[in-house]
């Protein structure tokens, strides 16, 4: 059975500090990747997607960088957090390959609570 | 560009009560519509997906149809329970990788 797992499971960070969130998949080869941001209390939105190893396409930036190492290992980055950053940070997975209605959803992990001070 | 509009603000009904959460959507792509589901602390999860036009999709007693004249695609229950109470998002994908929520719908039930 596929797995996903985030890593940290909460964060507090300061104003300008670095700032990497991880996500692994076991189980399923070549998904497709995602990372969302969900502020407090608000909607998902969908923030980078990634097909294969090295290929990251950005949907909303928000001062945040997302790269793909392996092809099980989603990461999000950035080198200097806002007070905006702060919020839950979910990444997800779908199959690829088949027909387009027959894989089209997207599984979540738990996510990643990140407070900014 | 795309988007999805849903009820706004929170529900409350009581056990045994019927709900509809409204949910419209702007696309002028091919959508694929969700329902999905979470509750506090946790990733959502799927609830039912419908992929054609003028089709229904159900699970747990929820049920949805994808209306293309009407661009909707309400959720509805006959009879909710206490443990239907968590956020609900209607969701559009118009490619194959970008998934668009509407603002989500926080339901309780009181018993």
């Amino acid at each position: 059975a596929q797995t996903i797992h985030q890593w940290p499971v909460a964060e507090i960070k300061a104003v300008g500090s670095p700032l990497s969130l991880g996500c692994t998949i076991k189980g399923k080869s070549s998904p497709n990747l995602y990372w969302y941001w969900q502020a407090t209390g608000g909607t998902l939105q969908q923030l980078f997607y990634s097909i294969t190893v090295g290929q990251v396409e950005s949907v909303v930036q928000l001062n945040l960088s997302a790269s793909r190492p392996k092809d099980d290992q989603f990461i999000l980055s950035t080198e200097k957090l806002l007070l905006s950053h702060s919020g839950f940070y979910l990444c997800a997975w779908r199959l690829t390959g088949g027909a387009r209605d027959n894989y089209a959803e997207q599984f979540f992990g738990p996510g990643t609570r990140l407070t900014v001070l | 560009g795309d988007s999805v509009t849903q009820t706004e603000g929170p529900v409350t009904l009581s056990e045994g009560t019927s709900l509809t959460v409204n949910c419209s959507y702007e696309t002028k792509q091919y959508p694929t519509l969700f329902w999905y589901v979470q509750y506090p602390g946790e990733g959502p999860q799927l609830l039912f997906k419908v992929p054609k036009a003028n089709e229904k999709g159900s699970n747990r007693g929820f049920e949805a149809t994808y209306n293309k004249e009407a661009t909707s695609f309400h959720l509805q229950k006959a009879s909710v329970q206490e443990s239907d109470s968590a956020v609900y998002y209607c969701a559009l994908m118009s490619n194959y990788n970008v998934l668009y929520f509407g603002s989500g719908t926080k339901l309780t039930v009181e018993p």
